[in-house]
């Protein structure tokens, strides 16, 4: 059975830190990989989405990182602003049936 | 992306009672919606698969009798709440996936039963 994990599960940092959240998983044979920003009582933004034959991904001030044999996957956010705070959420695809299994998130506060 | 959009955003009612959240995928026709269920401060879990025009797929531990799910549209999924008690009180979210890819979530619903 498919498990994710994200740690640390909370993260403070100054504004205008480089920045790396980790998701990992337990079996490596996946579909894809998602990670997501949810903001307090919101839905899911989409940010960055790795097929599994992919090795990262990149968007603007963040990149995602997908190594399948060790079963990780990083979110690296560079030179961070207040405006990144909320929680990030990877989500692993197990096959083409478009189930996710999430990990439980990491809530990041960026200072001022 | 996609558009995705839920309705109530926001449900107060009493237990026993029923409830249906609406689920649109605005911008491009959904043959297939995901419903999530989100408790405070944990992720989200999968609660069944909705399907055009034919009948939801549920995962295990999840009452279909309780979640009624109904998608008779390519562009509207419902889920509907039945005989609901505060243990249904939580954070409900659809999502929709554009060919085998990409998933996009809806703003989420926020359910308190009394």
């Amino acid at each position: 059975k498919q498990e994710v994990t994200q740690i640390p599960a909370a993260l403070s940092v100054p504004e205008g830190e480089n920045l790396v959240l980790n998701c990992s998983f337990t079996d490596s044979a996946i579909y894809n990989l998602q990670w997501f920003r949810q903001d307090p009582g919101k839905g899911l933004t989409s940010l960055l989405l790795i097929q599994s034959s992919q090795r990262e991904q990149t968007s603007g001030r963040l990149n995602a990182s997908l190594d399948k044999s060790s079963g990780r996957s990083t979110l690296y956010i560079a030179a961070s602003q207040p405006g990144d705070s909320a929680t990030y959420l990877c989500a692993v695809g197990t096959d083409n049936t478009g189930k996710l299994i999430f990990g439980q998130g990491t809530t990041l506060q960026v200072k001022p | 992306g996609a558009v995705v959009s839920q309705h109530p955003s926001r449900v107060i009612c009493k237990s026993g009672t029923s409830v249906k959240i609406e689920c649109r995928s605005l911008d491009f026709q959904a043959t297939t919606m995901f419903w999530y269920r989100q408790f405070p401060k944990k992720s989200l879990m999968l609660m069944a698969t909705s399907n055009e025009g034919s009948k939801a797929t549920y995962e295990q531990g999840v009452e279909k009798d309780k979640f009624l799910i109904n998608h008779a549209s390519l562009t509207l999924s419902t889920l509907t709440v039945t005989s609901a008690h505060p243990e249904d009180s939580s954070f409900y979210i659809c999502s929709t996936r554009k060919g085998y890819n990409e998933q996009f979530f809806g703003p989420g619903t926020r359910l308190t039963v009394l």
